[in-house]
């Protein structure tokens, strides 16, 4: 079955220090979408690829869908303490309306 | 109503007891998710609903794993006698068309299962 990954696990950055976190699936994908959970909170929905190389941006987020469909990266630049939670990428295969969820990538702010 | 919400927020079961989990979503809402989340991972597909219709059902970890949504809004999921493995929280997700949409997610219910 398909199945999604993401590096690294834990990031501990310094407050203003910039990071990426990466998703990889293990099948081509029709879109994905990252969220955002909160310590004690639910996901919250930040953004949705669906192209071949796109890239979006919010503010201090830039996310990028690789040319195969088959990763993607989330880039948080001048890194600050309202960022510390758990990144989920999600992807959608070609079938059906299941999400696969990676495990996250759980961010640490130090001031 | 304004978001998704589930209840009950936290359900502490001694092993072999029945739980129900109830989720309200979104007004208008088409679709209707479930999720098992465990401690430390990523939300695991459990359900998906399209109105009344249960499309897929392929995340449900046994035949103890029962969900309904009868009427196209409220959906619950049940749980037979529970086991300690199903301790985790359980999320629900609404979006409002079937497809591509955003899932927007209720705040979960937590199960603990002596």
């Amino acid at each position: 079955g398909q199945q999604v990954m993401q590096i690294p696990q834990y990031q501990h950055v310094q407050e203003g220090e910039d990071f990426t976190t990466y998703c990889n699936s293990s099948t081509t994908l029709s879109n994905i979408q990252w969220y955002k959970q909160r310590p004690g909170g639910h996901p919250v929905f930040l953004i949705q690829l669906v192209k071949s190389g796109e890239v979006k941006k919010q503010k201090r987020l830039t996310f990028q869908f690789g040319e195969a469909k088959k990763n993607s990266s989330l880039h948080i630049t001048a890194t600050q303490t309202t960022d510390v939670g758990t990144y989920f990428c999600a992807g959608r295969g070609a079938a059906g309306n299941k999400l696969t969820f990676g495990g996250g990538t759980r961010v640490l702010v130090k001031p | 109503g304004a978001g998704v919400s589930q209840s009950p927020r936290y359900k502490v079961a001694k092993r072999g007891q029945d739980v129900a989990l109830r989720c309200d979503p979104i007004s208008g809402h088409v679709s209707l998710f479930w999720y098992q989340q465990a401690l430390g991972q990523g939300p695991e597909f459990l359900t998906y609903f399209q109105n009344e219709a249960q499309l897929d059902k392929s995340g449900l970890p046994s035949d103890r794993f029962f969900a309904e949504r009868p009427e196209g809004s409220v959906s619950t999921l049940k749980i037979q006698r529970t086991q300690q493995e199903d301790s985790a929280v359980y999320l629900c997700a609404s979006s409002l068309q079937a497809g591509t949409e955003t899932q927007y997610f209720g705040p979960g219910t937590r199960l603990l299962v002596l």
